[in-house]
């Protein structure tokens, strides 16, 4: 079990706007850790797509956003496109724990 | 750019060491760390070496897993002993980067390099 929770898999069509939670706890994203989010293409090594919560790496399209709220983030993909499809995982730091924590990931389905 | 070596078919309780050589930056001046992923399963982060040098451990290798660095080569290591069937993973040699809530996150990764503990 993940100390932080995302949903398996979620689908949407070309176009749609899908959003995937990662749930923590008080000792995590609660703690006023930081959440970062990442894509991870079939085959390859992930990516890092937003960090600080809600930051963009350069390169990385406005079409992806992030938001944290309480013990919780979201990943929002807007104008989904085909080669969105991929696995999302975010993570943060876990005091309890004194480590680096992932959620379990989500694997996202272009319809 | 990070590159992994030294992967490979190892028997329960035997030993290994990976290699990841940096180009680009300079391992002794970031936050180095190991992530690792079982096969059709999520990340999970192994261990971390602070630029000053503190090591630090998931739970779940404490113990068994070191994780070092050579700056004259400019590379990052990890030697597993005591392997186990579930440390099979592809291992990810990343680095960090500091966080706003002090902690970290990795901008830049390997390709992995496969492990597998199996007799």
């Amino acid at each position: 079990q993940s100390v932080l929770t995302q949903p398996p898999s979620l689908s949407g069509a070309p176009g749609q706007r899908v959003t995937i939670s990662c749930t923590g706890s008080s000792s995590n994203i609660g703690a006023g850790y930081d959440v970062h989010w990442y894509q991870q293409l079939p085959g390859t090594a992930p990516k890092v797509l937003i960090y600080d919560n809600n930051n963009r790496p350069s390169g990385v399209p406005d079409r992806f956003s992030g938001s944290k709220s309480g013990t919780s983030a979201s990943l929002a993909i807007t104008g989904l496109q085909a080669e969105d499809e991929a696995e999302y995982y975010c993570q943060s730091y876990d005091n309890s724990l004194s480590g680096v924590v992932f959620g379990g990931g989500t694997k996202l389905t272009v319809l | 750019q990070l590159v992994e070596s030294g992967g490979g078919l190892v028997q329960p309780g035997g030993s290994l060491r990976l290699s990841c050589a940096a180009s680009g930056f300079t391992v002794n001046t970031d936050y180095m760390s190991w992530v690792r992923q079982a096969p059709g399963k999520g990340l999970e982060w192994v261990s971390v070496i602070y630029t000053g040098g503190s090591t630090y451990y998931a739970d779940s290798v404490k113990g068994r897993f070191t994780i070092s660095r050579d700056n004259s080569k400019n590379t990052l290591y990890l030697q597993m002993n005591s392997l186990r069937a579930e440390d099979t993973a592809v291992y990810y040699c990343a680095r960090a980067d500091f966080d706003s809530s002090g902690y970290y996150y990795f901008d830049h990764w390997g390709q992995g390099t496969l492990v597998t503990v199996s007799s």
